[in-house]
């Protein structure tokens, strides 16, 4: 079994249309992350959160929102769908920052659409 | 803000060495990261650097030179499962991680 899983891991919807992506680990980190992947523009950060009590905005934060539910558990929301959102989103986390322990370990993807 | 720059492809046959720029600008620095990304999986991790000089694992290596904002990742004696994406990652001042947009590597026979 995969230590970060996503749920779903494909889905169509429709503009409007209020999504949710969920994550879960079982690595025991701390350090838990959205990015969004589109083709020519790589990765980029929406949401990051270090412990349970903490959530940071990315770099693209704007049309998203997330919820940490527990350490071993990250969710991300699009409350209101719109087409420019279809991308291969990827949760992440990792031990700590510093050193080679900043290494992320990637979930295996959800591809969403939104038509 | 990073900016992270990496050609967008490659091809080279296979047995030969490729190598792979990246150079970045970055608001501080605290390490470089490369990752391999196969079409429809996830990253993983292939090398992280944070001093000047080349680390080598195996047939991959990967050279950072902080000065100049650079790094190379080689590929050697290249096998067909190392056609991928190759990801430059730059953990800034503020310990987030940037991704350059990535270089697809083709290995022809």
């Amino acid at each position: 079994d995969a230590d970060v899983t996503q749920t779903p891991r494909n889905r169509i919807t429709k503009t409007g249309k209020r999504i949710m992506l969920e994550c879960s680990q079982t690595k025991g980190h701390d350090r838990m992350y959205w990015y969004r992947q589109d083709p020519g523009l790589g990765l980029r950060l929406i949401y990051y959160s270090f412990d349970v009590k903490d959530i940071n905005k990315g770099e693209i934060s704007d049309g998203y929102s997330v919820s940490r539910q527990a350490q071993a558990k990250f969710s991300l929301s699009l409350e209101s769908a719109i087409p420019n959102q279809t991308a291969l989103y990827f949760c992440a986390t990792s031990k700590r920052a510093e050193g080679r322990t900043g290494e992320l370990f990637f979930g295996e993807g959800s591809r969403l659409t939104v038509l | 803000g990073q900016n992270i720059d990496q050609p967008t492809e490659m091809t080279a046959t296979e047995g030969a060495i490729v190598q792979i720029n990246c150079t970045y600008q970055t608001s501080g620095f605290n390490g470089l990261f490369w990752y391999q990304q196969h079409a429809g999986e996830a990253p993983t991790f292939l090398s992280y650097n944070v001093l000047d000089g080349l680390e080598e694992k195996g047939r991959f290596s990967s050279f950072l030179s902080r000065s100049k904002g650079y790094s190379y990742l080689l590929l050697k004696e290249l096998q067909m499962k190392d056609s991928a994406s190759y990801l430059c990652a730059v953990r800034g001042g503020d310990y987030k991680l940037s991704f350059g947009a990535g270089t697809t590597v083709t290995v022809r026979a």
